[in-house]
């Protein structure tokens, strides 16, 4: 199983704050993606990458922006937060079978 | 239309009972296809892949209906652990390694 780590496990934020979200992994996987999620509804996959300086957007629609500069580290930034931005965002890493971070919890106040 | 539909529940089921999950997905060129266990306020956590054959591990079985696009989860003789919400999860598009998640179904095992 994949050992893939996020910071901060919660974040309680002012509206118009830059937010940088950690995600790193330690099993060299290339590929990696973030999702969202909203209590009790279903993940949301908003942004992926293949390899290092190889980023996409996903399904979902999301102001954050993504860099993947090395194999183990994919950040996710948010410029100006906002109280739309709250939500549980997760990391996870894999090909065919993914695992996931214990995610972050974010708070726009 | 969501691309993999679940019934949310909650099932509350007493303990031993057995119980099924259902999940339909859209997309017939859908590839590879999961079950996942989501504890409150965590993050999905792999239950079993899922193969047309069906595949069983312990006292969960997992059946794959290509023809019907349909995908079920049988647990049987329940525990007060298994409660939790199980994620049907789609591969949407052949190689692309996208997630496709259904919303969960809730099962909440009943002393």
């Amino acid at each position: 199983e994949a050992d893939i780590y996020q910071t901060p496990r919660y974040l309680v934020i002012g509206t118009g704050k830059k937010i940088t979200l950690e995600c790193s992994q330690t099993m060299g996987h290339d590929k990696m993606y973030w999702y969202q999620q909203d209590p009790g509804m279903e993940l949301h996959l908003i942004h992926y990458s293949y390899g290092v300086n190889s980023t996409e957007k996903g399904d979902l629609s999301s102001e954050s922006t993504v860099s993947r500069i090395r194999t183990e580290h994919f950040p996710l930034t948010l410029e100006s937060a906002r109280p739309s931005h709250t939500s549980q965002y997760l990391c996870a890493t894999g090909g065919r079978i993914q695992y996931f971070g214990a995610g972050t919890r974010l708070s726009v106040l | 239309r969501k691309e993999v539909e679940q019934d949310p529940g909650p099932f509350n089921v007493p303990e031993g009972a057995t119980v099924a999950f259902n999940c339909t997905y859209s997309n017939s060129a859908s590839q590879s296809f999961f079950w996942y266990r989501q504890d409150c306020r965590k993050e999905p956590k792999l239950l079993m892949s899922v193969y047309s054959s069906g595949n069983e591990d312990g006292r969960f079985t997992a059946q794959l209906n290509r023809a019907s696009q349909y995908i079920s989860l049988l647990i049987r003789d329940s525990k007060l652990s298994d409660s939790a919400t199980y994620l049907c999860v789609v591969n949407s598009i052949s190689g692309t390694y996208k997630y496709i998640f259904g919303t969960g179904t809730r099962l909440k095992v009943l002393a």
